[in-house]
């Protein structure tokens, strides 16, 4: 069984600092894919960063960068420059296998609650 | 990116009632996608997937007959609450998994579904 942990209920972060929000993951799966989303109050799902198991650099999307440890099993999520939009939970998510299909299902986090202040 | 439309964005109903919510893939075509529920301040629990042209495989506890899901076309899965009660009061929303290709597609999320029961 595929295991995604979060262990910040909520961080508080200042406007235009960098903040890391946590992620470690458990599958025995050798082929998964990692996922980052943000759901503001709206309740959409944004999609913000994937990692591929295989990948062998961090991925990074703008302001959004992915550190990947695959021994540690974390794939912790950095927000640089943060801004005020980004208040908002934030979801790690896996998909253990292969992108096809039924296989597809993620696993998501108990999520992490940011709050970006003045 | 894809889009995926949910309808009705939210509903209220009296308990007892079923509702029927529609998630669409608006431009592409999906043989799969998944419904997941989200009850206040947790996180995004997998309910199904909806497989087009085959039954749902529900995920463990989950009622298969108060959950009802039709996947009629490669656009279209509804899920359909029956007799609907308190405890249904959720968020519920659908996805769509992008090209089977491209291993870093992301999942494509509908707005998302509110429903409160009476």
């Amino acid at each position: 069984a595929q295991k995604i942990t979060q262990t910040q209920p909520g961080m508080f972060v200042q406007e235009k600092e960098a903040v890391t929000l946590d992620c470690t993951y458990d599958t025995s799966d050798q082929s998964y894919g990692l996922f980052w989303y943000k759901q503001p109050s709206s309740g959409e799902m944004i999609f913000l960063i994937y990692q591929g198991s295989y990948d062998e650099q961090n991925a990074t999307e703008g302001r959004y960068s992915l550190n990947f440890q695959k021994a540690r099993k974390s794939a912790n999520l950095v927000i640089s420059a943060s801004q005020l939009g980004d208040s908002a939970m934030y979801f790690c998510a896996m998909r253990a296998g292969p992108n096809t299909g039924t296989a597809s299902k993620l696993t998501f986090g108990t999520g992490t609650r940011l709050q970006v202040t003045l | 990116g894809a889009v995926v439309s949910q309808h009705p964005s939210w509903v209220i109903c009296k308990s007892g009632t079923s509702v029927k919510i529609e998630c669409r893939s608006l431009d592409f075509q999906a043989t799969t996608m998944f419904w997941y529920r989200q009850f206040p301040k947790q996180s995004l629990m997998l309910m199904a997937t909806s497989n087009e042209g085959s039954k749902a495989t529900y995920e463990q506890g989950v009622e298969k007959d108060k959950f009802l899901i039709n996947h009629a076309s490669l656009t279209l899965s509804t899920l359909t609450v029956t007799s609907a009660h308190p405890e249904d009061s959720s968020f519920y929303i659908c996805s769509a998994p992008g090209l089977a290709e491209l291993e870093d597609n992301e999942q494509f999320f509908g707005p998302g579904t509110r429903l409160t029961v009476l």
